[in-house]
């Protein structure tokens, strides 16, 4: 059955440095999303992704995150400078279509320690 | 309460019983989606039932959904030690978008 896979599983960076989360969608999804999960928080909406543009965004996602799909397969998160709050689990998630029927799957999720 | 927010907030119950949590909503939504997550894990779909439904069905799962009270169940029957994880319903507001917005989830302990 195909899934969403992300890289790495795990991320260890030093306050200010660049991060990039790789994630590969589910191949004929064409909508894909960003969330992240603080320890013992909810999950929150990042970023929304379709047709090569973001189509929608958080208030979270400020100016030090940016997202990238470079190639038909990969969907890439990136934190410019990092901070000790951006620590937390970033999970991808696609969709085929969307519809009322329209499920989101989530793939296995980053977990971004920041130091 | 904010969207998608469950209770219990936690759930202890013995092997075999039935588990039963809550969401509630505040929008008007499509869908609302149901989501596994064991410690530390990713997020494993469970179901998902239409705004225009009123109960599905899954194996040992079932849920339902009043658009009236804003509010949805998730009952697991029979359950098993397996079923420990935490439990998170989700919304799919169109009128904001297609992002989901997740509840804090019920934590549900299966004692063998």
């Amino acid at each position: 059955e195909p899934e969403v896979t992300q890289t790495p599983s795990h991320q260890v960076t030093q306050m200010g440095q660049e991060v990039i989360l790789r994630c590969v969608p589910i191949s004929n999804h064409l909508y894909f999303y960003w969330y992240r999960q603080i320890l013992g928080q909810k999950v929150e909406f990042l970023v929304s992704f379709y047709n090569n543009e973001i189509s929608e965004k958080s208030e979270i996602f400020d100016d030090q995150f940016s997202v990238e799909r470079p190639d038909g397969s990969n969907f890439t998160l990136k934190i410019r400078s990092t901070k000790l709050e951006d620590s937390a689990m970033y999970f991808c998630a696609s969709e085929r279509l969307v519809g009322a029927e329209s499920e989101q799957f989530f793939g296995p999720g980053t977990r971004l320690t920041v130091l | 309460s904010q969207q998608g927010e469950e209770d219990p907030q936690a759930l202890s119950i013995q092997e075999g019983e039935n588990a039963t949590m809550n969401c509630s909503y505040k929008t008007s939504i499509n869908n609302l989606q149901w989501y596994r997550q064991n410690s530390g894990r990713g997020l494993v779909h469970l179901i998902l039932i239409r705004s225009n439904e009123r109960e599905k069905h899954s194996g040992r799962l079932r849920v339902t959904l009043d658009t009236s009270k804003k509010s949805s169940s998730l009952l697991i029957t029979a359950s098993r030690a397996a079923d420990t994880a935490s439990y998170f319903c989700a919304t799919d507001d169109r009128a904001a978008g297609n992002k989901l917005t997740f509840g804090g989830g019920t934590r549900v302990l299966v004692k063998p």
